[in-house]
């Protein structure tokens, strides 16, 4: 099956700092979704970005479908923003998921005041 | 509009004893999936469900059962439980519609002793 690998794993930061997280795949994807994961263990979407650009606030990503790969980038980090950042692909033709996301090992991002 | 909604919160299991973890959702989605997340781990897909009786299996089936008798419900039974399936396990929905985000329930902590 398809393959998700995030860097960095871990990533600690002070507020206000700006970041970047990766997301690589190992096949073509037509569904990519990125979460967060508060520290309480609820997940959020942030963005369904199987391709081009989006923005929403402080955090905004990009996926370059034909190089398999995706970017989160958070600005002005707060300490809000700390938890688990999960990539999420589906392989599936076409823009409908199923529900069947393979997920990435996430990046677990600290932000200290 | 509660999105999705899993019962119970935490449930604490000894092995051999059969329990069926709840998931409900009201925005008459189409797919629903049932995730396991193990420590240090991204979500792992168990089963899914494209609507009302299909079901189907996803990466990690073994030791459980579900059914999708109306749009709205999808349970997740575990017959005969394992220490192995100690994880927090997650529900999710999505519409039968291109290019929509997954919802996520808050998560079922569930331990096996």
């Amino acid at each position: 099956g398809i393959q998700v690998e995030q860097s960095p794993p871990d990533l600690i930061l002070q507020e206000g700092a700006n970041s970047t997280l990766r997301c690589n795949f190992s096949d073509s994807v037509n569904n990519l979704q990125w979460f967060h994961q508060n520290p309480w263990g609820q997940l959020i979407n942030l963005f369904y970005i199987p391709s081009g650009t989006k923005q929403n606030g402080r955090l905004s990503a990009t996926t370059v479908a034909t190089e398999r790969y995706s970017l989160l980038y958070i600005s002005s980090s707060q300490t809000t923003d700390s938890g688990v950042y999960f990539c999420a692909v589906d392989p599936n033709a076409g823009g409908t998921s199923y529900g069947k996301l393979t997920f990435g090992q996430g990046t677990i991002l600290t932000v200290h005041p | 509009n509660a999105g999705v909604t899993q019962t119970p919160k935490f449930q604490v299991l000894k092995t051999g004893q059969s329990m069926t973890l709840q998931c409900a959702q009201d925005m008459n989605h189409e797919y629903m999936s049932w995730y396991r997340q193990d420590p240090g781990m991204g979500l792992r897909l168990i089963h899914y469900s494209v609507g009302a009786g299909i079901t189907d299996q996803g990466e990690v089936p073994n030791g459980y059962n579900v059914s999708r008798s109306t749009t709205e419900d999808f349970p997740l039974r575990l017959l005969s439980a394992a220490p192995s399936q100690t994880s927090v396990y997650f529900c999710a929905s999505s519409p039968y519609r291109d290019y929509q985000p997954q919802h996520f329930g808050d998560g079922t902590r569930l331990s096996i002793l």
